[in-house]
C-alpha cells in the first residue's frame, strides 16, 4: 500500500498569512495527487488534482507543486473561508487511493 | 450540474449488513468517461477511500475491506450502491459517494450520510 503522510497535523496562522502543507508518498506517485479541503460538517471539495492543476472554480490563492513523492499545498493569503482541514490524496494506485492524516488549518 | 445524494439507514445493528445507495442526477452513469466510488469517513477522523465502480461493472476494493464489501450498479436507474457485512462499531462513520476519472481526483462529492453500528 502507498502511505501518504502530511505535515503538520495542525497548523495555526492569520489572515493574510502565506501557508504551506506538504504531503509525502511512501513511493514514487509522478504527479497522481490531489488535494482537497474539507469544513465542519461539509463533504471534501477538490482544490488541486495531479499535484498543481487548479480545480475550476478554486480561487488562484491557492496552488499546488511537486511529483515523485514529495508535494506541497500552498495558500498565498489566507482568507477567513479558507480554515478548514486539508487532505492530500494519491491517485496512482488502482487498487487504493489512500488519503493523509489531514491538516487541520486554525486561526491563530 | 452533477449531483450525488446516498441514502439508506442511519443505524445498523452489530454483525448485520451496511446498505447503501447512490442516486446520481445531471449526468449519467454510463458516459463511460468516470468511476463511481464510496469513501468514509469516522467521526473526528480522516478519510478511507472504499472502493469504486465502472459502468460496466469493473470494481476496486480498499483491500482492508474487500473481503466485506460489494459496489453494485444499476444503470437503468443511474444509481451505485455499497453494502458492507458483519458491520462492528468501527464501521461507524459518514459515508460519501462520488465520481472520479481513472488514476484521479474525485470531483463531484455527495452530502455525506452518517451511519452508525449500535445495537
Amino acid at each position: 500500500d502507498i502511505q501518504m503522510t502530511q505535515s503538520p497535523s495542525s497548523l495555526s496562522a492569520s489572515v493574510g498569512d502565506r501557508v504551506t502543507i506538504t504531503c509525502r508518498a511512501s513511493q514514487t506517485i509522478s504527479t497522481y495527487l490531489n488535494w482537497y479541503q474539507q469544513e465542519p460538517g461539509k463533504a471534501p471539495k477538490l482544490l488541486i488534482y495531479a499535484a498543481s492543476r487548479l480545480q475550476s472554480g478554486v480561487p488562484s490563492r491557492f496552488s499546488g507543486s511537486g511529483s515523485g513523492t514529495d508535494f506541497t499545498l500552498t495558500i498565498s493569503s489566507l482568507q477567513p473561508e479558507d480554515f478548514a482541514t486539508y487532505y492530500c490524496q494519491q491517485s496512482y494506485s488502482s487498487l487504493l487511493y489512500t488519503f493523509g492524516q489531514g491538516t487541520r488549518l486554525e486561526i491563530k | 450540474q452533477l449531483q450525488l445524494q446516498e441514502s439508506g439507514p442511519g443505524l445498523v445493528k452489530p454483525s448485520e449488513t451496511l446498505s447503501l445507495t447512490c442516486t446520481v442526477s445531471g449526468g449519467s452513469i454510463s458516459s463511460g468517461k468516470y468511476y463511481w466510488g464510496w469513501i468514509r469517513q469516522p467521526p473526528g477522523k480522516g478519510l478511507e477511500w472504499i472502493g469504486s465502480i465502472f459502468y460496466s461493472g469493473s470494481t476496486y476494493y480498499n483491500p482492508s475491506l474487500k473481503s466485506r464489501v460489494t459496489i453494485s450498479v444499476d444503470t437503468s436507474t443511474n444509481q451505485f450502491s455499497l453494502k458492507l457485512n458483519s458491520v462492528t462499531a468501527a464501521d461507524t462513520a459518514v459515508y460519501y459517494c462520488g465520481r472520479h476519472p481513472a488514476a484521479a481526483a474525485t470531483d463531484y462529492w455527495g452530502q455525506g450520510t452518517l451511519v452508525t453500528v449500535s445495537s
